[in-house]
């Protein structure tokens, strides 16, 4: 079984500066995936960055970077020029494509405050 | 627009109602997913569907019951037999089940009054 572990349930970061969310997991598989997913005040999840196991190169989108370090199975979100949108919860998720494992494994989350 | 809709918003239900969340969409996505979301929390799987007129039993199955007879459509029931149905439920589709990523409706927040 995953697991995902999110050891910050609060932070806050000044507007334009740079924050990062922890973020750690547990798995037996070799390929997997994991994510990070941004929940609004208004509750949609939306994809933020993905990142595959398999890769080396950490992934980037635009403001958002990941520091991913497989062999310590952690995947930590960089915000840059953080903008008061980023206001929201933050979710980690894995997923392993193995037999019966589709769904993601959440985090509990962290709550991100942009302070202007 | 191309998306994933679930109605309604908002929904109150009395106790030992059985009550259906609808999610439709329209990405041409094979798989759909249904998760629940308590305070505090992050998501658990209920059910989910690879194909049509085919689903599987996620981590909270119990209380809960699904039909997948369209490809576009993946209405989820909350039964009275649900013990603690007061949540927050998310809807989500993803092109297969192996590799990619899902997408997430808007929610619907249920209240058992």
């Amino acid at each position: 079984a995953q697991t995902v572990t999110q050891s910050q349930p609060e932070m806050s970061v000044q507007e334009a500066e740079t924050v990062t969310l922890s973020c750690t997991y547990d798995t037996s598989e070799n390929n997997y995936y994991l994510f990070w997913y941004k929940q609004p005040p208004s509750r949609q999840m939306i994809l933020v960055i993905r990142q595959e196991a398999y890769k080396q190169q950490n992934a980037t989108e635009n403001r958002f970077s990941v520091n991913f370090q497989k062999a310590a199975k952690s995947f930590s979100l960089k915000i840059s020029d953080s903008q008061l949108g980023d206001t929201a919860m933050y979710f980690c998720a894995s997923r392993s494509p193995g037999a019966g494992s589709y769904q993601l494994t959440f985090g509990k989350g962290t709550k991100l405050s942009v302070i202007p | 627009d191309g998306g994933i809709t679930q109605s309604p918003k908002y929904l109150f239900r009395k106790e030992g109602q059985n009550v259906t969340l609808s999610c439709e969409q329209n990405l041409n996505h094979d798989a759909m997913y249904w998760y629940r979301q308590d305070p505090g929390q992050g998501l658990r799987l209920i059910y989910y569907s690879q194909i049509v007129n085919d689903f599987q039993k996620g981590d909270i199955a119990e209380g809960y019951s699904v039909s997948r007879e369209k490809k576009e459509s993946f209405p989820l029931t909350v039964t009275s037999a649900q013990k603690n149905p007061t949540a927050f439920y998310l809807c989500a589709s993803s092109i297969g089940t192996s590799t990619h990523t899902q997408y997430f409706g808007p929610g619907t927040r249920l209240t058992v009054l």
